[in-house]
C-alpha cells in the first residue's frame, strides 16, 4: 500500500523566501509528525498532530516555523523568511496510535524533503 | 536529550549476526524500547519494540535485560542491505527522541 508521501523531494530557495513542504500520511493514520535532520545529525522533533487535539508545537525552533493539518490528513510545514541554518532534510511520519501497547510510537516515515537555503 | 547510549559505529561480516547494544539506565517502568534504522538518504524505518519481554519479528530480535537498563538488537544474518544507522529510543510519549545512533557497516 501507499506509504507516507512528501513533496517536493528537493527544494532550493533563497534566503528570506517562504517555503511550504507537504506531507500525505498513510490513509487512516491519525497521528502525524514533523522532524528535521541536519547534515550528519540525528532527527529533531518539530511538531505533532493527533486527531482533533491541539498540536504539540514544542519542537518548533522559532516563530518562523508553522504547520497545519487540514481535514485530519494532509499537512503543510511552512518556513517563513528562510535562513541558511534552516537547510536540512524535513521528514514527516504518521502512526496509527490506537494499535495497542507501545504502538503509538511505531511511526512510518516519508523519504523527506531536502531543503537548501542559499 | 536522548535517554540512550549507543556505540558510534560497528562492523559486521555478511551472513554473521549483528548485535547492537544500547544502554538506557534511566528507563522508567512504563517506557518502551524502540529500534529504528535509517539507510542512507532514506527516512527512518521501524524495526521492533518491547517493554519487558524479549521480542522477535521478521527483521530482528530484541533482548531486554531483566533490570531493563540495557537492550540488544540482533540481526541474525546480516546482509549488505542492513548497512545503516540504528537508533535505540526509549519513550512513552508521542515524540521519538533520536540520538546519534550506531552506524553499522556490513562488509562482504
Amino acid at each position: 500500500g501507499a506509504g507516507v508521501s512528501q513533496s517536493p523531494s528537493n527544494k532550493v530557495t533563497e534566503k528570506g523566501k517562504d517555503v511550504e513542504l507537504r506531507c500525505d500520511p498513510i490513509s487512516g493514520h491519525t497521528a502525524l509528525y514533523w522532524y528535521r535532520q541536519s547534515l550528519g545529525q540525528g532527527l529533531e522533533f518539530l511538531i505533532y498532530f493527533q486527531g482533533n487535539s491541539a498540536p504539540d508545537k514544542s519542537g518548533l525552533p522559532s516563530d518562523r516555523f508553522s504547520a497545519e493539518r487540514t481535514g485530519g490528513s494532509v499537512s503543510t510545514l511552512t518556513i517563513q523568511r528562510t535562513q541558511q541554518e534552516d537547510s536540512a532534510v524535513y521528514l514527516c511520519a504518521s502512526s496509527l496510535v490506537s494499535g495497542g501497547a507501545g504502538a503509538k510510537n511505531i511511526q512510518y516515515f516519508g523519504a523527506g524533503t531536502r531543503l537548501s537555503v542559499l | 536529550d536522548a535517554k540512550t547510549t549507543q556505540p558510534t559505529s560497528m562492523d559486521c561480516a555478511e551472513g554473521r549476526a549483528a548485535n547492537l547494544p544500547c544502554n538506557h539506565s534511566t528507563i522508567s517502568g512504563n517506557e518502551y524500547v524502540y529500534w529504528y534504522r535509517q539507510i542512507h538518504s532514506q527516512g527512518p524505518q521501524y524495526i521492533i519494540h518491547g517493554l519487558k519481554n524479549n521480542e522477535t519479528n521478521e527483521m530482528a530480535s530484541l533482548i531486554i535485560t531483566e533490570d531493563r537498563k540495557s537492550s540488544t538488537l540482533i540481526l541474525p544474518h546480516a546482509t549488505l542491505r542492513d548497512t545503516a544507522v540504528y537508533y535505540c529510543i526509549v519513550d512513552n510519549t508521542d515524540k521519538l527522541i533520536f540520538g546519534t545512533g550506531t552506524r553499522l557497516q556490513v562488509f562482504p
